[in-house]
Protein backbone atom coordinates (compact mmCIF):
# COMPACT_ATOMS: atom_id res chain seq x y z
CA UNK A 1 0.00 0.00 0.00
CA UNK A 2 1.12 3.40 -0.92
CA UNK A 3 1.53 6.15 1.66
CA UNK A 4 1.13 9.51 1.11
CA UNK A 5 2.36 12.45 3.77
CA UNK A 6 1.55 15.69 3.29
CA UNK A 7 3.43 18.80 4.54
CA UNK A 8 2.98 21.20 6.40
CA UNK A 9 0.23 19.59 8.57
CA UNK A 10 -0.97 22.97 9.54
CA UNK A 11 -0.03 26.38 7.21
CA UNK A 12 -1.24 29.81 8.24
CA UNK A 13 -1.23 32.67 5.87
CA UNK A 14 -2.63 35.89 4.80
CA UNK A 15 -4.59 36.31 1.88
CA UNK A 16 -2.51 37.33 -1.42
CA UNK A 17 0.09 35.29 -0.54
CA UNK A 18 1.06 32.15 -2.00
CA UNK A 19 0.61 28.71 -0.59
CA UNK A 20 2.52 25.72 -1.33
CA UNK A 21 1.30 22.48 0.26
CA UNK A 22 3.50 19.11 -0.51
CA UNK A 23 2.38 15.39 -0.78
CA UNK A 24 4.86 13.16 -0.57
CA UNK A 25 4.44 9.00 -1.36
CA UNK A 26 6.06 6.57 -0.23
CA UNK A 27 6.61 4.54 -3.57
CA UNK A 28 6.41 6.62 -6.94
CA UNK A 29 3.18 7.21 -8.15
CA UNK A 30 2.33 7.64 -11.48
CA UNK A 31 0.93 11.51 -12.20
CA UNK A 32 -2.11 10.43 -14.03
CA UNK A 33 -2.95 9.16 -10.82
CA UNK A 34 -2.47 11.62 -8.41
CA UNK A 35 -5.18 14.04 -7.31
CA UNK A 36 -5.84 17.07 -4.55
CA UNK A 37 -8.99 18.10 -3.15
CA UNK A 38 -10.33 21.13 -1.33
CA UNK A 39 -12.57 20.39 2.11
CA UNK A 40 -14.33 23.24 3.86
CA UNK A 41 -16.19 22.56 7.36
CA UNK A 42 -19.48 20.89 6.70
CA UNK A 43 -18.81 20.20 3.02
CA UNK A 44 -17.78 17.26 0.88
CA UNK A 45 -14.66 17.54 -0.42
CA UNK A 46 -14.17 19.34 -3.56
CA UNK A 47 -11.73 17.94 -6.89
CA UNK A 48 -9.09 20.84 -7.88
CA UNK A 49 -6.70 19.20 -9.52
CA UNK A 50 -6.40 15.31 -11.32
CA UNK A 51 -3.71 13.74 -13.17
CA UNK A 52 -1.26 15.86 -11.07
CA UNK A 53 -1.72 19.33 -12.95
CA UNK A 54 -4.78 19.34 -14.95
CA UNK A 55 -7.50 21.59 -13.31
CA UNK A 56 -11.19 20.49 -12.69
CA UNK A 57 -13.70 22.39 -14.21
CA UNK A 58 -14.82 25.82 -13.05
CA UNK A 59 -11.21 25.50 -10.33
CA UNK A 60 -9.48 29.44 -10.93
CA UNK A 61 -5.90 29.78 -12.56
CA UNK A 62 -4.80 30.30 -9.39
CA UNK A 63 -4.79 26.57 -8.36
CA UNK A 64 -1.56 24.58 -9.90
CA UNK A 65 -0.67 21.10 -9.42
CA UNK A 66 3.11 19.96 -10.19
CA UNK A 67 5.28 16.96 -9.18
CA UNK A 68 6.35 13.33 -10.59
CA UNK A 69 7.01 10.40 -8.67
CA UNK A 70 7.01 10.61 -4.66
CA UNK A 71 6.84 14.37 -4.55
CA UNK A 72 3.45 16.26 -5.35
CA UNK A 73 2.84 20.07 -4.93
CA UNK A 74 -0.35 22.35 -5.24
CA UNK A 75 0.53 25.54 -5.48
CA UNK A 76 -2.31 28.57 -4.55
CA UNK A 77 -0.74 31.80 -6.33
CA UNK A 78 -2.58 34.41 -4.67
CA UNK A 79 -4.93 33.26 -1.13
CA UNK A 80 -8.56 34.65 -1.57
CA UNK A 81 -10.66 34.08 1.55
CA UNK A 82 -12.64 31.68 0.72
CA UNK A 83 -9.47 29.11 0.16
CA UNK A 84 -9.24 28.49 3.43
CA UNK A 85 -9.59 24.90 4.04
CA UNK A 86 -8.15 21.22 4.27
CA UNK A 87 -6.28 19.88 1.18
CA UNK A 88 -5.65 16.18 0.85
CA UNK A 89 -3.99 14.50 -1.33
CA UNK A 90 -5.49 11.12 -3.31
CA UNK A 91 -3.24 8.51 -5.33
CA UNK A 92 -5.17 5.70 -7.18
CA UNK A 93 -3.48 2.21 -6.80
CA UNK A 94 -3.64 -0.73 -8.95
CA UNK A 95 -3.01 -2.59 -5.93
CA UNK A 96 -5.45 -2.65 -3.11
CA UNK A 97 -6.99 -0.11 -1.45
CA UNK A 98 -7.63 1.88 -4.79
CA UNK A 99 -7.86 5.04 -3.79
CA UNK A 100 -5.48 6.21 -0.58
CA UNK A 101 -5.69 9.93 0.78
CA UNK A 102 -3.20 12.15 2.62
CA UNK A 103 -3.43 12.95 5.87
CA UNK A 104 -4.62 16.50 4.97
CA UNK A 105 -3.00 20.15 5.09
CA UNK A 106 -4.85 22.68 7.15
CA UNK A 107 -4.40 26.27 5.18
CA UNK A 108 -5.34 28.72 7.94
CA UNK A 109 -5.70 32.44 8.14
CA UNK A 110 -2.94 34.10 9.69
CA UNK B 1 -25.95 18.18 -13.46
CA UNK B 2 -24.56 15.11 -11.87
CA UNK B 3 -26.22 14.86 -8.31
CA UNK B 4 -25.11 12.47 -5.56
CA UNK B 5 -27.49 11.74 -2.34
CA UNK B 6 -26.66 10.04 0.38
CA UNK B 7 -29.69 8.67 2.67
CA UNK B 8 -30.27 6.42 5.65
CA UNK B 9 -30.45 6.00 9.80
CA UNK B 10 -28.50 8.62 11.57
CA UNK B 11 -27.81 6.08 14.26
CA UNK B 12 -26.89 2.30 14.35
CA UNK B 13 -26.84 0.35 18.12
CA UNK B 14 -23.03 -1.35 18.78
CA UNK B 15 -22.73 -4.58 16.99
CA UNK B 16 -25.42 -3.87 14.27
CA UNK B 17 -25.53 -2.95 10.72
CA UNK B 18 -24.61 0.34 9.24
CA UNK B 19 -27.08 0.86 5.40
CA UNK B 20 -26.90 3.48 3.53
CA UNK B 21 -28.33 4.28 -0.02
CA UNK B 22 -26.78 6.71 -2.60
CA UNK B 23 -29.02 8.25 -5.18
CA UNK B 24 -27.76 9.56 -8.52
CA UNK B 25 -29.28 11.94 -10.58
CA UNK B 26 -27.98 13.83 -13.82
CA UNK B 27 -26.30 10.78 -15.00
CA UNK B 28 -27.33 6.87 -15.32
CA UNK B 29 -25.73 4.72 -13.21
CA UNK B 30 -25.18 2.21 -15.93
CA UNK B 31 -22.56 5.33 -17.68
CA UNK B 32 -20.02 3.25 -17.01
CA UNK B 33 -18.41 4.77 -14.39
CA UNK B 34 -17.47 3.43 -10.90
CA UNK B 35 -19.41 4.39 -8.20
CA UNK B 36 -17.33 4.88 -4.39
CA UNK B 37 -18.11 5.33 -0.83
CA UNK B 38 -15.48 7.38 1.35
CA UNK B 39 -15.81 7.79 5.26
CA UNK B 40 -14.60 10.73 7.70
CA UNK B 41 -14.49 9.78 10.97
CA UNK B 42 -15.05 13.40 13.49
CA UNK B 43 -12.25 15.70 13.21
CA UNK B 44 -10.22 13.33 10.74
CA UNK B 45 -8.76 12.56 7.43
CA UNK B 46 -10.73 10.60 4.49
CA UNK B 47 -11.01 6.83 3.98
CA UNK B 48 -11.76 5.15 1.25
CA UNK B 49 -14.29 1.99 1.77
CA UNK B 50 -15.12 0.65 -1.91
CA UNK B 51 -16.63 0.64 -5.08
CA UNK B 52 -18.66 -0.41 -7.39
CA UNK B 53 -19.33 -1.01 -11.60
CA UNK B 54 -22.29 -0.85 -13.08
CA UNK B 55 -21.77 -4.42 -14.21
CA UNK B 56 -21.63 -5.41 -10.54
CA UNK B 57 -17.76 -5.62 -9.68
CA UNK B 58 -16.54 -4.33 -7.11
CA UNK B 59 -13.40 -3.37 -5.02
CA UNK B 60 -13.36 -3.03 -1.41
CA UNK B 61 -10.41 -1.91 1.15
CA UNK B 62 -8.63 -4.62 2.64
CA UNK B 63 -8.89 -2.88 6.07
CA UNK B 64 -12.43 -3.09 5.96
CA UNK B 65 -13.45 -6.21 3.42
CA UNK B 66 -14.29 -8.88 5.34
CA UNK B 67 -17.25 -6.36 6.59
CA UNK B 68 -18.46 -4.48 3.71
CA UNK B 69 -20.92 -5.50 0.83
CA UNK B 70 -21.71 -2.34 -1.89
CA UNK B 71 -24.28 -3.24 -4.17
CA UNK B 72 -26.03 -1.78 -7.17
CA UNK B 73 -29.73 -1.18 -8.25
CA UNK B 74 -29.69 0.14 -12.03
CA UNK B 75 -33.50 0.31 -12.29
CA UNK B 76 -33.65 3.01 -9.37
CA UNK B 77 -30.08 4.52 -10.28
CA UNK B 78 -28.58 4.01 -6.87
CA UNK B 79 -26.27 2.32 -4.92
CA UNK B 80 -25.93 1.42 -1.00
CA UNK B 81 -23.63 0.28 1.54
CA UNK B 82 -23.72 -1.95 4.34
CA UNK B 83 -21.10 -2.41 7.18
CA UNK B 84 -21.79 -5.23 9.48
CA UNK B 85 -20.70 -5.24 12.92
CA UNK B 86 -20.30 -1.77 13.70
CA UNK B 87 -18.23 -0.23 16.48
CA UNK B 88 -17.83 2.94 17.82
CA UNK B 89 -14.91 3.25 15.80
CA UNK B 90 -17.29 3.37 12.52
CA UNK B 91 -18.93 6.31 13.78
CA UNK B 92 -17.90 8.99 10.72
CA UNK B 93 -19.63 11.09 7.87
CA UNK B 94 -20.32 8.44 4.71
CA UNK B 95 -20.03 10.16 1.18
CA UNK B 96 -20.57 8.56 -1.82
CA UNK B 97 -19.07 10.11 -4.57
CA UNK B 98 -18.61 9.14 -8.77
CA UNK B 99 -15.15 7.54 -9.75
CA UNK B 100 -13.47 8.82 -12.96
CA UNK B 101 -10.38 6.90 -13.34
CA UNK B 102 -8.28 7.96 -11.39
CA UNK B 103 -10.05 10.48 -9.29
CA UNK B 104 -13.35 11.37 -7.65
CA UNK B 105 -15.40 13.63 -9.26
CA UNK B 106 -19.02 13.95 -8.03
CA UNK B 107 -19.43 13.82 -3.91
CA UNK B 108 -22.59 13.48 -2.01
CA UNK B 109 -23.15 16.12 0.73
CA UNK B 110 -21.79 13.01 2.95
CA UNK B 111 -24.22 11.83 6.17
CA UNK B 112 -23.12 11.71 9.51
CA UNK B 113 -23.74 8.23 10.68
CA UNK B 114 -23.26 7.52 15.13
CA UNK B 115 -22.77 4.11 16.69
CA UNK B 116 -24.05 3.87 19.81
CA UNK B 117 -26.07 2.25 22.10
Amino acid sequence: EIVLTQSPGTLSLSPGERATLSCGASQSVSSSYLAWYQQKPGQAPRLLIYGASSRATGIPDRFSGSGSGTDFTLTISRLEPEDFAVYYCQQYGTSFPVYTFGQGTKLDIK
Amino acid sequence: QVQLQESGPGLVKPSGTLSLTCAVSGVSISSGNWWSWVRQPPGKGLEWIGEIHHSGRTNYNPSLKSRVTISIDKSENQFSLKVNSVTAADTAVYYCARAVRYYLDYWGQGTLVTVSS
